[in-house]
């Protein structure tokens, strides 16, 4: 069946530093990807979409490129701030019964952002 | 702000006891969706709604039901409650048509059985 599969986490950067977080799938068709964002004690939050190869999502500062030849959907961001400091989600959509859609998560990365 | 509005947000109660998640989803959305938030399970899809309908189901347990109401908002209820159920329990909204793949998520209503 349809999966996401990241990078575990925590990943732990200085302000300022490069982000990457890998993030891979598997899916039949042609899903549409999703970063989302999760701060502490809130829900979540769509923070990029890229809806068909090639494309790349972008917001924030961060980015992705939906990669078909590879599966992946990585988030990067050149230089992150301490308000960064989050749970992001990778995920896909996928048809299901053909009729309606349903959003498929990976487990999570936690990013802290040290001052 | 989502627009998806979730109630309560925290609730607490004992083993064996029934509960009522509330959404209220974004103004317009026809789709609902009910996700499980946990430590060891990660978010889990437990189930759709479309206009009153069910359109998916995930994991979602016998002891759990959800529906769809007229006005669209929807209830998710939760019987027989084990410590295991323990957890963040959100809501989503999706857009307008059978065809979107966005989903815009409540705050959730963060359960604890005791």
């Amino acid at each position: 069946g349809n999966s996401v599969t990241q990078m575990e986490g925590p990943v732990t950067l200085s302000e300022e530093a490069f982000l990457t977080i890998n993030c891979t799938y598997t899916a039949t068709g042609y899903p549409s990807l999703f970063w989302y964002v999760q701060y502490p004690g809130e829900g979540l939050q769509l923070l990029l979409k890229a809806t068909k190869a090639d494309d790349k999502g972008s917001n924030k500062g961060f980015e992705a490129t939906y990669r078909k030849e590879t599966t992946s959907f990585h988030l990067e961001k050149g230089s992150v701030q301490v308000s960064d400091s989050a749970v992001y989600f990778c995920a896909l959509s996928s048809l299901y019964g053909g009729a309606t859609n349903k959003l498929i998560f990976g487990t999570g990365t936690l990013l802290a952002v040290q001052p | 702000d989502s627009g998806v509005t979730q109630t309560p947000k925290h609730l607490i109660t004992a083993t064996g006891q029934r509960v009522t998640l509330r959404c209220s989803p974004r103004s317009g959305d026809l789709s609902v969706y009910w996700y499980q938030q946990s430590l060891d399970q990660g978010l889990q899809f437990l189930i759709q709604y479309y206009n009153g309908e069910e359109r998916a189901k995930g994991n979602i347990l016998e002891r759990f039901s959800a529906q769809q109401f007229p006005d669209l908002h929807s209830e998710l209820n939760l019987s027989s409650l084990e410590l295991g159920d323990s957890a963040l329990y959100f809501c989503a909204s999706g857009s307008r048509g059978l065809e979107s793949t966005e989903a815009f998520f409540g705050q959730g209503t963060r359960l604890t059985v005791v």
